[in-house]
């Protein structure tokens, strides 16, 4: 069964502070990866995808990629409570079409 | 911009009830998905499309099924509505997987059906 996984929280970070969330996935061929934030009651929006190993950043989001460990995280930086959210790691299993979610980590940020 | 539309955000129906979700994309993805989200239990794959007439069963396709006759447009139906499938419905869609371009997954707004 290939899977995605992330702890499912809540994961509170004060305003300003930097926030991690992880994700490991089981197919050791995946080759892309997508972070989705999913405000409650809305649906999933896109913020990040990356395909190479290490770091990807985009404004205050980093996406980092670790293929040999198997292993997905996204930063943010200056955390805002607009920023808090579920968040949804995803990966292409096989160049099927496909995508594979995680369940997602829920995000709280401090005011 | 993508922009994936589902036919309504709230729906109530009657167990029994023959229901149809409607879905429609503007920009030209080959491939089409429906989606349902339950709290606990994360997104999970009901059926997805990758052309017109075309379609696969995802992980729970008992209890729906699906119609592509154009592009832009992939419905799910639920031929005798049960309260088990009160749930959020998402629609998606991609580009076709196999090129050098990204095919991340664009989803619609969401269809909250209630079944009583």
């Amino acid at each position: 069964q290939k899977e995605v996984e992330q702890n499912s929280g809540p994961l509170s970070v004060p305003e300003g502070a930097i926030a991690s969330l992880n994700c490991t996935y089981s197919d050791r061929g995946s080759q892309s990866f997508f972070w989705y934030r999913q405000y409650s009651g809305k649906s999933p929006e896109l913020i990040m995808f990356i395909y190479s190993n290490g770091d990807k950043e985009d404004g205050r989001f980093t996406a980092q990629l670790n293929k040999a460990s198997q292993y997905v995280s996204l930063l943010i930086r200056d955390s805002q409570p607009s920023d808090s959210a579920t968040y949804l790691c995803a990966a292409e299993m096989n160049r099927d079409d496909k995508i594979i979610f995680g369940k997602g980590t829920r995000l709280h940020i401090l005011p | 911009d993508v922009k994936v539309t589902q036919s309504s955000r709230y729906l109530v129906k009657r167990t029994g009830e023959k229901v149809f979700l409607e879905c429609v994309q503007d920009m030209d993805h080959e491939n089409m998905f429906w989606y349902r989200q339950d709290p606990g239990l994360g997104l999970r794959l009901i059926y997805f499309s990758y052309d017109v007439k075309m379609k696969e069963k995802g992980d729970i396709p008992e209890g729906y099924s699906v119609s592509r006759e154009k592009k832009e447009r992939f419905s799910l139906i639920l031929e005798s509505a049960s309260t088990n499938q009160t749930s959020m419905y998402l629609c998606a869609s991609s580009l076709l997987a196999g090129g050098t371009k990204p095919y991340e997954q664009y989803f619609g707004p969401g269809t909250r059906l209630t079944v009583t």
